[in-house]
């Protein structure tokens, strides 16, 4: 059983297009995050949902949008594509800080996006 | 230190040795420490997540150590084998005002290799 899934696993695109990534976690998690593996292979935070709620919005580009429908869903739109977008991002899911509790964090395989 | 560093960045060990990398972050308004082992081709697997100074936790022949004083956190594998190959991510989560909703920042990993 996976526990966080994403689609498509790779998606080649060209510029000025939009598309989607879909992710969904079956752990019972509340809380959602889109990372972006940059050049330098660092995982960088992009949005976190908590129970459908934006908690965490780092500086992207308006053209990212992130839209949650249910606490088991986040997906990621991407408008106007660009060259610069090309990159692994990686869906996470885990359960909500609260207390002393830090939660592991669980990824999805990752979606290799290339933009031509 | 203004960001999460992870020293080395790559170490070649062989098979039966013990090894140790190092995560430094920033001290203040700390939150939590995670560690990640990240194979190749495949998603970053939570090895654990330490809050309180002192900490330590074990799972199996993996070790880590927490000084939220001065800023750091030791990974340590006994008798390295090859399965144990892959990028060793630490991750920082500070504090965000009071529901703790601090982002994990990532450091840029060190990658092990153990050769048989």
């Amino acid at each position: 059983d996976t526990a966080v899934s994403q689609t498509p696993k790779y998606l080649v695109t060209q510029m000025g297009n939009d598309k989607s990534i879909k992710c969904e976690q079956n752990l019972g998690h509340d809380t959602m995050y889109w990372y972006k593996q940059d050049s330098k292979k660092f995982l960088k935070i992009m949005f976190s949902y908590n129970n459908k709620e934006l908690i965490i919005n780092e500086t992207v580009p308006n053209r990212f949008s992130p839209k949650s429908p249910d606490k088991a869903h986040l997906n990621l739109h991407i408008n106007s594509l660009e060259l610069g977008d090309s990159a692994v991002y990686f869906c996470a899911s885990s359960q909500r800080v609260s207390g002393v509790f830090s939660y592991e964090q669980y990824f999805g395989p990752g979606t290799r996006l290339t933009v031509t | 230190i203004l960001n999460v560093e992870q020293s080395p960045q790559s170490l070649h060990v062989q098979e039966g040795d013990s090894t140790n990398f190092t995560c430094s972050f920033p001290s203040s308004n700390f939150y939590a420490l995670h560690w990640y082992r990240w194979e190749t081709a495949k998603s970053p697997e939570a090895l654990f997540v330490m809050t309180l100074n002192g900490d330590e936790k074990k799972k199996g022949r993996i070790s880590a150590t927490l000084n939220t004083k001065e800023g750091y956190s030791y990974l340590y594998i006994k008798g390295s084998q090859p399965e144990d190959s892959a990028t060793y991510l630490c991750a920082r989560k500070g504090r965000a005002g009071g529901t703790s909703y601090g982002k994990l920042t990532f450091g840029q990993g060190t990658i092990l290799t153990v050769h048989p």
